[in-house]
């Protein structure tokens, strides 16, 4: 079982909501990531938990607070969001976010509109 | 500059084979992938090689390594409708004591029936 799944799919919220994603994983892997993806561009890496440990913060600003409150859970918390953050959200987990060989697998993501 | 570079577009016809091109500038070893994304989907991995192979395939796919020009090419075989997606390629990059992807921008296959 490869699956990473990521609720909801779909999010309007305005720019004063306070919102939250969730991702989950039962592979066992001990790395989770949040990456941010604009139409027709790249993923854009934005967290890194490795061993429930935030590792890595690409610079993202403070509206985004990522959560992980266990091996198989990733939250991202959204408040006071601009409509320039509406994109698709995709989380991706790996064995353990060390080493070359440290395949990442991908959620469906979740399509996030800030109105 | 992009670390990893490919075409934006590719067109074939079904049933034909596809090329998809992707060219990456780390010269450490590093494992290379491979992800497919369908519209409004998110990516699904395909396959990966790891930079000390030349070749790996797998059902129709064929990933093609050519280090010293650093060149990596996915072949899909009998190319299907169900294969127009945007087609990743990423190198493993290390950094600060952890190893993440650099993506190229994608290259959108479309198949024509």
């Amino acid at each position: 079982d490869t699956e990473v799944t990521q609720t909801p799919k779909h999010l309007v919220m305005g720019m004063t909501n306070k919102k939250s994603l969730k991702c989950e994983q039962h592979m066992g892997h001990r790395a989770m990531y949040w990456y941010k993806q604009k139409a027709k561009k790249p993923p854009e890496l934005m967290f890194v938990y490795s061993y429930e440990k935030l590792s890595i913060n690409e610079s993202v600003p403070s509206r985004f607070s990522p959560e992980c409150p266990n091996s198989s859970l990733l939250n991202l918390h959204l408040h006071a969001l601009q409509p320039e953050d509406s994109a698709l959200y995709l989380c991706a987990s790996s064995p353990t976010g060390r080493g070359w060989e440290d395949t990442q697998y991908f959620g469906p993501g979740t399509r996030l509109t800030v109105l | 500059g992009e670390d990893v570079e490919q075409s934006l577009f590719l067109s074939v016809r079904e049933g034909d084979s596809s090329v998809i091109n992707c060219t990456y500038t780390d010269s450490s070893s590093t494992y290379l992938y491979w992800y497919k994304q369908e519209p409004g989907a998110g990516l699904q991995l395909l396959t990966y090689i790891f930079s000390n192979m030349d070749m790996k395939q797998d059902q129709r796919l064929t990933v093609l390594l050519n280090k010293k020009d650093k060149h990596l090419s996915l072949r899909i075989a009998d190319t299907q409708t169900g294969d127009s997606a945007i087609y990743f390629c990423a190198e493993t990059l290390s950094g600060a004591g952890s190893y993440q992807l650099t993506f190229g921008k994608g290259t959108k296959l479309s198949v024509i029936p």
